[in-house]
């Protein structure tokens, strides 16, 4: 059963960068993909991207492209989101969770997640 | 982007009582609709996959039904420890898009 262990809680201040790590707790690391996903305070969730841990090949959701970037260690199994630029509105639990790989992402589900990190970001 | 519409955005229903939770999605989706559970300061849950796969460990109390564009979440028996937020999510395409949620209360 894989399980997904991320980094602790970070405070940003506006126009900083950030790292959340994520470590998959299973040698079958190669053969699922993780999404990352955020929810601010209160509101509902939100898809940022997708990272294939076969390859290394990344989606991002248009609304993040070129803030957001999306890595893998598989010698440690662990992935990376990197969001830069922040702002005020970044202010959120950001997740990950394991998502399907190239071939079988239509139809796939998330499942598990992450604990979540709390990002805020405040000056 | 595929839009999900979730409805109601809240209910309140006593225990015992059944639940119904619906989704539309914006275009046709097949059956590449999920269901979690959220509950207040953890992560969320899957419930259901495929529209109407019960993810295992999940009580049979809960089921997904649908296809295309319409969707239903349904809790036969609500339970006390049904007190959540749950949001659908289509896997049809990316971007991933999720409902904006039902919370469930007592």
């Amino acid at each position: 059963q894989v399980q997904l262990v991320q980094s602790g809680g970070e405070v940003r201040k506006p126009g900083a960068s950030v790292q959340v790590s994520c470590k998959a707790s299973a040698y079958t690391f190669v053969t699922f993909g993780i999404s990352w996903l955020r929810q601010a305070p209160g509101q509902g969730l939100e898809w940022m991207g997708w990272i294939s841990l076969n390859n290394g090949d990344t989606l991002y959701a248009q609304k993040f492209q070129g803030r957001v970037t999306l890595t893998t260690d598989t010698s440690t199994t662990t992935a990376y989101m990197d969001l830069r630029s922040l702002r005020s509105d970044d202010t959120a639990m950001y997740y990950c969770a394991r998502d399907g790989e190239w071939g079988n992402l239509a139809g796939a589900s998330f499942d598990p997640w992450g604990q979540g990190t709390l990002v805020t970001v405040s000056s | 982007d595929i839009q999900m519409t979730q409805s109601p955005s809240s209910l309140s229903a006593s225990v015992g009582a059944r639940v119904t939770i619906t989704c539309r999605a914006s275009q046709s989706i097949s059956t590449f609709l999920n269901w979690y559970q959220q509950k207040p300061n953890k992560s969320p849950n899957l419930l259901i996959y495929d529209a109407s796969s019960l993810q295992s460990g999940v009580p049979s109390r809960f089921s997904g039904s649908g296809s295309g564009t319409d969707f239903t979440l349904t809790i036969s028996s609500l339970q006390p420890e049904d007190v959540a937020t749950y949001y659908c999510q289509q896997s049809y395409t990316v971007p991933r898009t999720f409902g904006q949620g039902t919370k469930v209360g007592i």
